[in-house]
């Protein structure tokens, strides 16, 4: 079963752009939850879809926002990116029941100048 | 270069010396506990869980403890392997059908040949 699949790779914007992540849960999965990864602050959760539904927000600003389609993929916007906003940013998904793991991508790198 | 980050524990062993990573939780309300294993430039990967009715649970080659007393888990890696050098992640999650995580600050693990 193919894992947690996070487009693109690596990405390099500029101060005040925008930019879109994509992520495709592995197959069954309905839950889609994304977290940000920085040195500074480790591993902080921002927000989780199911069933096409925002089910749980973290703090993070506006600029932050996210959705999720019926086949389960999800995709994550920055709006006027800042130089803080460069980081990690990881999808995870899970079956949604009742204490089943979230199991991760690798991520997409983001570096804003 | 990136900023000043978390200071992540370390522990460093020999191969084929036990391993144990601690952390500490931070909500006694949380009932359901995950640990992951980061390498770098890959997503967290989940190694092992173990809900808040038990007091340890075993997989291969590690087992976790979890006191609920003083709020602690333990993750124990038998007979560590090069392979085994990675940050080590606890995550906490609360009963409410959400899918947020709440992770610890990491632990990096070096295993010396």
């Amino acid at each position: 079963k193919a894992g947690v699949t996070q487009t693109p790779r690596y990405l390099i914007k500029t101060r005040g752009q925008q930019v879109t992540l994509s992520c495709s849960p592995i197959s069954g999965h309905r839950s889609v939850s994304w977290y940000q990864q920085t040195p500074g602050q480790g591993l902080q959760f921002l927000f989780e879809y199911f069933s096409e539904t925002q089910r749980n927000k973290g703090n993070f600003p506006g600029r932050f926002s996210g959705r999720q389609f019926s086949n389960s993929r999800s995709e994550m916007n920055v709006s006027t990116l800042e130089l803080g906003d460069s980081a990690l940013y990881l999808c995870a998904s899970s079956l949604a029941n009742y204490n089943s793991p979230l199991h991760f991508g690798n991520g997409t790198r983001l570096t804003v100048t | 270069g990136e900023s000043v980050g978390l200071h992540l524990p370390t522990l460093s062993v020999q191969e084929g010396d036990n391993s144990i990573i601690n952390c500490a939780y931070s909500n006694s309300a949380s009932d359901y506990f995950i640990w992951y294993k980061q390498e770098s430039g890959k997503g967290p990967q989940f190694i092992i869980d173990i809900r808040s009715n038990m007091d340890k649970r075993q997989g291969q080659r590690v087992t976790v403890l979890l006191n609920k007393t003083v709020k602690h888990l333990s993750l124990q890696i038998a007979a560590t392997q090069p392979g085994d050098s990675a940050v080590y992640f606890c995550a906490e999650i609360t009963q409410g059908g959400s899918e947020k995580l709440v992770f610890g600050k990491g632990t990096k693990l070096t295993v010396n040949p």
